[in-house]
């Protein structure tokens, strides 16, 4: 497709409730990001994949947080048993480079808005 | 760690006003630095960027420079338009780094 793109862009769930966020990077990037953006703060690091591998976990929360990228394209965001501080706007972000890199431009999907009730 | 801080909105300003949005950064050696805008209800958008010291990024009228010597790279415009009402969030990449670490976001109001 022509951009980043993210599904369900809205989604409600209920304390306790699974959720799995879809990204669809632009074809042929092969790195992708996960970020976390709280109301009124600027994008938190997740994870980070270059083709399937996972290379970077080490902004996920807690162990409720698991992303895949099994075919180096589609990735999931998966969060089991949400609670209310998981509530954010979940983005993904993908990379053409095959080693990102600070001279690479990093392109933004328009996120998936998490509520957790 | 790396970091950005940035100036705390919300900043108002009248059409055609000058607009500077103060940015400062810490890092060791030379990370690659951004501006990222996000409109009402869109995604993250790249603004400009510079990766090395003294580089001036430019893109829709807006400029940022790159500053070794005061750890800055404030975003600037000679003026305003409604249009670019919107948050504005300053980041780096490190220079042995990949994922970029975003300030907390400048949100920018212009009234007619």
């Amino acid at each position: 497709g022509a951009g980043v793109s993210q599904s369900p862009r809205y989604k409600v769930a209920k304390r306790g409730q699974d959720v799995a966020l879809r990204c669809d990077p632009i074809s042929g990037h092969v790195s992708l990001f996960w970020y976390q953006q709280a109301l009124g703060q600027g994008p938190e690091f997740l994870t980070y994949f270059q083709n399937e591998a996972q290379l970077d976990k080490s902004g996920l929360p807690s162990d409720r947080f698991f992303a895949e990228r099994p075919e180096g394209s589609v990735s999931t965001l998966k969060i089991q048993r949400t609670q209310q501080e998981d509530s954010a706007v979940y983005l993904c972000a993908s990379s053409l480079a095959i080693k990102a890199g600070p001279r690479n431009t990093i392109y933004f999907g328009e996120g998936s808005w998490l509520t957790v009730v | 760690g790396d970091s950005v801080t940035q100036m705390e909105g919300p900043v108002t300003l009248s059409e055609e006003a000058f607009l500077t949005i103060n940015c400062t950064y810490t890092a060791t050696g030379y990370p690659s630095l951004f501006w990222y805008v996000q409109y009402p209800g869109e995604g993250l958008q790249l603004l400009l960027k510079a990766t090395k010291a003294d580089d001036k990024g430019s893109n829709k009228g807006f400029e940022a420079t790159y500053r070794k010597e005061t750890t800055s790279f404030h975003l600037e415009k000679g003026s305003v338009q409604v249009s670019d009402s919107a948050v504005y969030f300053c980041a780096l990449i490190p220079n042995s780094g990949y994922a970029l670490n975003f300030g907390k976001g400048t949100s920018l109001l212009v009234t007619p």
